[in-house]
């Protein structure tokens, strides 16, 4: 069984600076996916990035970028340069292999300040 | 390609009654996920389509739900003698085959059961 766990209900950054979301999730497989998934309010989920799990290098894309520490099971969000427009909620998402069964965890709710 | 589309947005109705959720993957996607999403939750798994054979089903897919994608197109999602805790934002996704793709999502239909 996969789980993943979002111990951050809530946070705040200010426009430009970078903020860190955490995540840490559990499964006994050893291929896997992981994902950080973006969805503003009242619309669309989006992906924001996403880590293949026998991949050593940390994905990015563009002001995103993840701290993927496989032993230790934790896979971080980092936004740097803080847009009003990444207001939203994140949620971490891992799926297996096969790409059925994706699970999430609770979500943060970010706040961009300005 | 417009994304993945789910008709209706909003559903309102009275408990007991039957309701019907439609959702329209991205066309060559032959990989379809239903979730459902309450408030301050991530989404949960509740089945997925590979063409028109449902594969997987949560055991949150309790036997007043039924699934369906006759064709490998588009899917319908039923749940009969609602519920108010049926209430939830229902989320469609879909995905190519291979492993890596990620999922996409719709807007959602969000049911409300009076």
């Amino acid at each position: 069984a996969q789980t993943v766990t979002q111990s951050q209900p809530e946070m705040s950054v200010q426009e430009a600076e970078t903020v860190t979301l955490s995540c840490t999730y559990d499964t006994s497989e050893n291929n896997y996916y992981l994902f950080w998934y973006k969805q503003p309010p009242s619309r669309q989920m989006i992906l924001v990035i996403r880590q293949e799990a026998y991949k050593q290098q940390n994905a990015t894309e563009n002001r995103f970028s993840v701290n993927f520490q496989k032993a230790a099971k934790s896979f971080s969000l980092k936004i740097s340069d803080s847009q009003l427009g990444d207001t939203a909620m994140y949620f971490c998402a891992s799926s297996l292999y096969n790409n059925n069964d994706m699970r999430f965890g609770a979500g943060t709710r970010l706040t961009v300040k300005p | 390609d417009t994304g993945v589309s789910q008709n209706p947005r909003h559903k309102i109705t009275k408990r007991g009654q039957n309701v019907t959720f439609r959702c329209d993957p991205i066309s060559e996607h032959n990989r379809l996920y239903w979730y459902r999403q309450t408030l301050g939750q991530g989404p949960e798994f509740l089945t997925y389509f590979q063409n028109e054979a449902q594969l997987e089903k949560s055991r949150l897919l309790s036997d007043r739900f039924s699934a369906e994608r006759p064709k490998g197109s588009f899917s319908t999602l039923e749940i009969q003698r609602t519920e108010q805790g049926d209430s939830a934002m229902y989320l469609c996704a879909s995905s190519l085959e291979r492993s890596n793709q990620p999922q996409h999502f719709g807007d959602g239909t969000r049911l409300s059961i009076l």
